[in-house]
């Protein structure tokens, strides 16, 4: 099973309308931390957000903004007044602090974003 | 800082074909790792390390060979290539297996591809 769902693969939207990427985890760790990673059409990784688990406040960062749910183990990415420079792969991730795979990163499929002029 | 870099950024090879995938970084990290990335399969796990002469298996380690002689650079070895091979390979590194928790910095990637 994943560890990190992202059932959305795909998601086109116009340019001004706000986007909902949504992440579901799995762990049976106490102690994980998530993250949101970019990849734009350059092909780097861009690192967005992390977040640990004992910390369950929204973030706003700019247009973009996280909602952590411990009780529905889901960490959404909202971007608001979305630009045709936010198209992009988007990919959600987990590590764990359990000790056989403290370090790893569990990553989603991904979300292939398309924002359209 | 260079930060982790990678080469070559692109790679062609024909099947049966060996190569090593170089990755180096300059921030005297002990905990490194290779991933692969493939569509719509997110990055796996190849191999990691947690020090000099220490590696060690991840998610999808079959057909690579890694070591670790020095701090600096981890290179991800592949002795008979594949087609199945074919995929964009990124390296991680972080100071410590630890705060790999936290932050990993990731290279640029090599795009490889195997015909």
């Amino acid at each position: 099973a994943q560890k990190v769902t992202q059932a959305q693969t795909e998601i086109s939207v116009v340019e001004k309308e706000d986007v909902t990427l949504d992440c579901v985890y799995e762990t049976r760790d106490t102690t994980y931390y998530l993250f949101w990673y970019k990849q734009p059409p350059s092909g780097e990784l861009v690192f967005l957000i992390r977040r640990n688990s004992f910390d369950e406040q929204n973030e706003i960062s700019g247009r973009y903004s996280w909602n952590f749910q411990k009780s529905t183990s889901s960490f959404n990415f909202t971007i608001t007044a979305s630009q045709v420079v936010d198209s992009a792969v988007y990919f959600c991730a987990l590590s764990e602090a359990l000790g056989s795979t403290l370090g790893r990163l569990y990553f989603g499929r991904g979300t292939q974003l398309t924002v359209w002029p | 800082n260079a930060g982790v870099t990678q080469t070559p950024k692109f790679q062609v090879l024909k099947t049966g074909q060996s190569m090593t995938l170089q990755c180096a970084q300059d921030m005297n990290h002990e905990y490194m790792s290779w991933y692969r990335q493939d569509p719509g399969m997110g990055l796996r796990l190849i191999h990691y390390s947690v020090g000099a002469g220490i590696t060690d298996q991840g998610e999808v380690p079959n057909g690579y060979n890694v070591s670790r002689s020095t701090t600096e650079d981890f290179p991800l070895r592949l002795l008979s290539a594949a087609p199945s091979q074919t995929s964009v390979y990124f390296c991680a590194s972080s100071y410590s297996r630890v705060s790999a928790l936290t932050e990993q910095y990731f290279g640029p990637g090599t795009r490889l591809t195997v015909t």
